[in-house]
């Protein structure tokens, strides 16, 4: 079946680097769009970033632009997020999401789990 | 900036119906997609296109939009659907970026 399995969470001082992936199944990768989607405790969903298909496109939200890479490898079906000059608001669960059209963005179809990401010193 | 507004609460009793509402400027050219996410869980689809549900939605969910204001209606609602549900759509300004709603808790009881 379909599935998105995120992981390399985990606790960073602020001012730190960190990179998370993503494993897709089930679907060809190589002709979907990916995005990364937040959520701070107790707070609602925040979109960060989406990468075209081919990666030729790259497009991100304010609170993340400049900071924030998204990538992706589709030999290996896998999507990144490099996260660096991490801030204590960045703390929240990251999730990677499959676009749910060809030719994104526009929305999401498929979840991963997520994987949290705490930013503390 | 882009922003989409819901109410912050609604409740209901096990078989009323809720709705949900969402608006913005963008959504007179745009629907916006709807998710479900339940406590602890990763946000599910339950409409998109205008009114589509994916496979396994019930039936009960339906979208409605009327010039910048979108409804979510969940008709006979059941305990199940208790949960946060947001609204969903990219910036029509062209710089393609992703906007949630400020999300809206249901209760059913």
């Amino acid at each position: 079946q379909v599935q998105l399995v995120e992981s390399g969470g985990g606790v960073v001082q602020p001012g730190g680097s960190l990179r998370l992936s993503c494993a897709a199944s089930g679907f060809t990768f190589n002709t979907y769009g990916m995005h990364w989607v937040r959520q701070a405790p107790g707070k609602g969903l925040e979109w960060v970033a989406f990468i075209r298909y081919d990666g030729s496109k790259k497009y991100y939200a304010d609170s993340v632009k400049g900071r924030f890479t998204i990538s992706r490898d589709n030999s290996k079906n896998t999507l990144y997020l490099q996260m660096n000059s991490l801030r204590v608001e960045d703390t929240a669960v990251y999730y990677c999401a499959k676009d749910i059209v060809v030719v994104g963005p526009e929305a999401f179809d498929i979840w991963g789990q997520g994987t949290m990401v705490t930013v503390s010193s | 900036s882009y922003e989409l507004t819901q109410p912050p609460s609604v409740s209901v009793s096990p078989g009323q119906t809720a709705r949900i509402t969402c608006s913005g400027d963008a959504l007179a050219t745009k629907y916006p997609y709807w998710y479900q996410q339940k406590s602890g869980q990763a946000p599910v689809l339950v409409i998109y296109e205008d009114s589509k549900r994916p496979s396994g939605i019930p039936e009960r969910f339906s979208c409605s939009n009327s010039g910048t204001v979108a409804t979510l209606t969940i008709t006979g609602a059941q305990v199940e659907d208790e949960g946060d549900y947001y609204c969903y759509s990219t910036d029509s300004s062209g710089n393609h970026r992703g906007v949630f709603g400020t999300g809206t808790k249901v209760t059913v009881l």
